[in-house]
């Protein structure tokens, strides 16, 4: 059974410091990774996406992810956090081999501090 | 259209009544998903259509909870008999072909509802 592990609940960067948000997820077959940001009273939008390519993934608002698979993780980092990337954070994980339940993780509240 | 689109935004209703919430995927999007959202939490599976038939529908809460999908079009989701925890946003979002791809999954601005 798939599952997704977000460490932290909540994270507290100060304004151009480095953002580390973690994702640990257990899964049977090849999972395809998903970061989506959702700001506040806004929709949730995709970050980055994993599936099997390149395991360094670029997203959006400098953003990035490393699949490491030995670790079953995919932390997103960010160099320098901006003001505007407060926001709730959510690791997703769907089963690349046949269709299964797209897990969401449990979200990590990220607050950025001027 | 330019994005999936959910109607109405907002819905307060009365304990016991029904509601439907519609999802209007974006054009040619085979794959849909309905989401729940309680406040202060993660995002809560609940259905996934590919096409017009669900083969996914172990995330429904109770059998209060049904969903239909016309073609590979609009989307309602009806609860019967609401209830205080039903309270939460719902969340639509669609997908060109199906989460087995990995393709990305894009959301609509949600329905939040209060029963009361």
């Amino acid at each position: 059974a798939q599952s997704v592990t977000q460490l932290d609940s909540h994270v507290s960067v100060s304004e151009g410091t480095p953002v580390l948000l973690r994702c640990n997820y257990s899964s049977s077959y090849s999972p395809s990774l998903f970061w989506y940001v959702q700001h506040p009273n806004k929709g949730l939008q995709l970050l980055l996406k994993y599936t099997s390519a390149a395991t360094l993934v670029k997203g959006i608002n400098g953003f990035e992810a490393e699949f490491k698979k030995s670790e079953t993780s995919f932390h997103l980092t960010k160099p320098s956090a901006h003001m505007s990337d407060a926001a709730e954070y959510f690791c997703v994980v769907t089963d690349k081999t046949s269709y299964d339940k797209v897990i969401f993780g449990p979200g990590t509240s990220l607050s950025v501090i001027p | 259209g330019a994005g999936v689109s959910q109607s109405p935004s907002n819905k307060v209703t009365e304990k016991g009544k029904d509601v439907e919430l519609r999802c209007d995927p974006i054009s040619g999007h085979t794959a849909l998903y309905w989401y729940r959202q309680r406040l202060g939490q993660g995002l809560e599976f609940l259905i996934y259509f590919q096409g017009n038939s669900a083969p996914d529908k172990s995330g429904l809460p109770s059998d209060r909870f049904s969903a239909e999908r016309t073609g590979e079009s609009v989307s309602t989701l009806t609860i019967q008999r609401t209830q205080q925890e039903d309270s939460a946003v719902y969340l639509c979002a669609s997908s060109l072909v199906s989460g087995a791809t990995g393709d990305t999954q894009y959301f609509g601005p949600g329905t939040r509802l209060t029963v009361l």
